[in-house]
């Protein structure tokens, strides 16, 4: 068990909706990543929360948001759903003081399927 | 633009014996590399990591090397074990560019007993 919580496992929509993915990091981790991992892939780099604050973008859809509570727990909003955003969606998180080695720590995943 | 590259989908070993797995890289500002292991239905675990500035890394039977010169790392497995039989992702850290892990597509290893 890493620590990290995600909601929800599974998650079965139509085209055109929108959803919400969350995420608890492990307790005391300021940082919060987001990940998506489509079939066979990799994991893509979604976007970073540190703190509440944006710190990194990577390849995130215009269509996609995400925000970091003053909690600490972190929500994805995905809209607009298209067929090719069926994907498992990891969130990570670290304490970047101690993170030295690099390490995140992974939840277990949303898997999402858009029909 | 693939920065983290691992060109083996799949490996198969013999419980037992050693297993490699290879991954190579292009930013030569990486500052540490990752190893993490992943089973179905389950996140990404934490394996190994070694910093730029090594060029070996041993946790009992995994030992990670680097090969700057080359942009190139490996994971070694001594012994195999069934257990071991997962997918395993190269993962780089360039820390000028903040925190995030860049990822390899993975290889599917198979240990057979």
């Amino acid at each position: 068990d890493s620590g990290v919580t995600q909601t929800p496992k599974h998650l079965i929509t139509a085209t055109g909706q929108r959803v919400t993915l969350r995420c608890s990091p492990r307790s005391g981790d300021l940082s919060v990543y987001w990940y998506q991992q489509s079939l066979d892939q990799g994991l893509q780099f979604l976007i970073q929360y540190y703190n509440g604050e944006e710190r990194a973008k990577g390849n995130i859809l215009e269509r996609f948001s995400a925000q970091q509570f003053p909690d600490l727990h972190s929500e994805l909003n995905l809209s607009s759903l298209e067929l090719g955003d069926s994907a498992l969606y990891f969130c990570a998180s670290s304490d970047l003081a101690g993170g030295h080695t690099g390490e995140l720590f992974f939840g277990e995943g949303s898997r999402l399927t858009v029909l | 633009d693939q920065q983290v590259k691992q060109n083996s989908p799949s490996l198969s070993v013999q419980e037992g014996r050693i297993s490699i797995l290879n991954c190579d890289y292009t930013n030569s500002m990486f500052d540490y590399f990752l190893w993490y292991k992943k089973y179905p239905a389950e996140g990404p675990t934490f394996l190994i990591s070694i910093s730029s500035i090594k060029d070996k890394n041993e946790d009992g039977r995994f030992t990670v090397f680097l090969n700057k010169s080359a942009k190139h790392l490996s994971l070694h497995i001594v012994p195999s074990q069934p257990g071991d039989s997962a997918v395993y992702f190269c993962a780089a850290r360039q820390k000028s560019s903040g925190d995030k892990l860049t990822f390899g597509t993975g290889t599917r290893l198979a240990v057979r007993p």
